[in-house]
């Protein structure tokens, strides 16, 4: 099935560590995204890629990094400069960025700070 | 900079009463109008979508206008259900940016 793989579920992290979130995608889209989601606060956007070993900054791109070295997988890095890391983390890809195509999602990877 | 302002929630609703849920945007351009819906525990799934003024997009019994002269697509529904308790996401894009979302609204149906 195509769709759009986050992993893990579940992520628990120590203060001062960097983590990196996994998404992967098999739809063959070029446009890939992490947001972030915090209660009562909708999504924001930390990064996005328009195409392969291209990214650009979202509106809340301090304290995390990402790679786009092939088309199926856009890793997000949450650095220990992230001031407030614990929040449920959204990778979406669609076939190009805006021009009202689709976004897709995975499920979400709930990072906590312990 | 573009934005998206929905309604605060949670909305709470009896079986089969009517719903809106309203949304309003602001864009530095012509933008593209989507309804987004999150389950608990799971990402976003795309309910409807429009893409010029005047279109309806529909999709599970919702519906929503792209209304430019109040800049404004609010989401309806005649008659929701339990299983349509989720939150709801307006959001925008513009060009060849990527999605802007509004703050989403908790929907609670009732039976």
């Amino acid at each position: 099935d195509g769709g759009i793989t986050q992993s893990p579920k579940y992520l628990f992290r120590k203060e001062g560590q960097n983590v990196t979130l996994s998404c992967e995608q098999n739809l063959n889209h070029d446009a890939m995204y992490w947001y972030r989601q915090d209660p009562g606060q909708g999504l924001r956007l930390i990064y996005y890629s328009q195409i392969v070993n291209d990214f650009q900054k979202g509106d809340i791109a301090e304290g995390y990094s990402v790679s786009r070295e092939k088309k199926e997988s856009f890793p997000l890095t949450v650095t220990s400069a992230q001031k407030n890391p614990t929040a449920f983390y959204l990778c979406a890809s669609s076939i190009i960025v805006g021009e009202g195509t689709e976004a897709f999602f995975g499920q979400g990877t709930r990072l906590t700070v312990v | 900079g573009d934005s998206v302002t929905q309604m605060e929630g949670p909305v709470t609703l009896s079986e089969e009463a009517f719903l809106t849920i309203n949304c309003t945007y602001t864009a530095t351009g012509y933008p593209s109008l989507f309804w987004y819906v999150q389950y608990p525990g799971e990402g976003l799934q795309l309910l409807l979508k429009a893409t010029k003024a005047d279109d309806k997009g529909s999709n599970k019994g919702f519906e929503a206008t792209y209304r430019k002269e109040t800049t404004s697509f609010h989401l309806e529904k005649g008659s929701v259900q339990v299983s349509d308790s989720a939150v709801y996401f307006c959001a925008l894009s513009v060009l060849r940016r990527a999605l802007t979302f509004g703050s989403g609204t908790r929907l609670q149906v009732q039976p």
